[in-house]
């Protein structure tokens, strides 16, 4: 089983909609959770960092991390074309090594 | 310009061949990493650096290796390539880690082919 597990998608949503996309993991240790975006033939870019329990807001992005069930979600309101990408999601429990999620294509349909 | 620099871009190679792919930033950042990207895999973590000469191993460091000599540079060596290593290398840094101030820049990758 894989530290971490995450739905590859592709997920493909109207323009304005709210995007969720979730990861869920197996060591209890992990206390630093990220989200990364990636354009296709870029290098990916920090998006959100969320030390420990409780939600993160940012813009129109929202991080939730939900310990007690091993469980983190990103949310992206009203969605645009331009949030078309692979998202993926990364933990670390030692604020060094860093496990990543295999990612999640999303398309966002004008 | 604050960035992350990779050489060579592109890259083919055979088996057995010992090759060095250099990665150098210019902001001063204590913290790089090196991370591998295959398809329906992810990014894995290679190895990474806390400081200068301070390396640790990340998730896939097996036929890898680095230096961390000077700050601003973090080589990633494969001694004796294998066509399992064929993949997209990105290095990335950031001024430290773990304090949730970090912004993290990535390199432009490096494709990697082995024959």
């Amino acid at each position: 089983q894989k530290e971490v597990e995450q739905d590859p998608g592709p997920l493909s949503v109207p323009e304005g909609a709210i995007v969720s996309l979730n990861c869920t993991y197996s060591n209890s240790a992990f206390q630093y959770f990220m989200w990364y975006r990636q354009y296709s033939r870029k290098g990916p870019e920090l998006l959100m960092y969320t030390y420990s329990s409780g939600n993160k807001e940012d813009g129109r992005f929202t991080a939730q991390v939900d310990k007690s069930s091993k469980y983190i979600s990103l949310f992206i309101r009203d969605s645009q074309p331009s949030d078309s990408a692979t998202y993926l999601c990364a933990m670390s429990s030692s604020a060094s090594k860093i496990i990543f999620g295999s990612g999640t294509r999303l398309s966002i349909r004008p | 310009e604050a960035q992350v620099t990779q050489n060579p871009r592109y890259l083919i190679t055979v088996t057995g061949k010992k090759l060095t792919v250099t990665c150098s930033q210019n902001m001063n950042h204590e913290y790089m990493s090196w991370y591998r990207q295959d398809p329906g895999l992810g990014l894995r973590q290679i190895y990474y650096s806390m400081n200068v000469e301070v390396t640790d191993k990340g998730d896939v460091p097996e036929g890898y290796k680095v230096s961390r000599k000077e700050k601003r540079n973090f080589p990633l060596i494969l001694e004796s390539p294998s066509p399992n290593q064929t993949s997209l290398y990105f290095c990335a840094s950031s001024l430290t880690f773990g304090t949730g101030q970090e912004t993290q820049y990535f390199g432009p990758g490096t494709r990697l082919l082995v024959l």
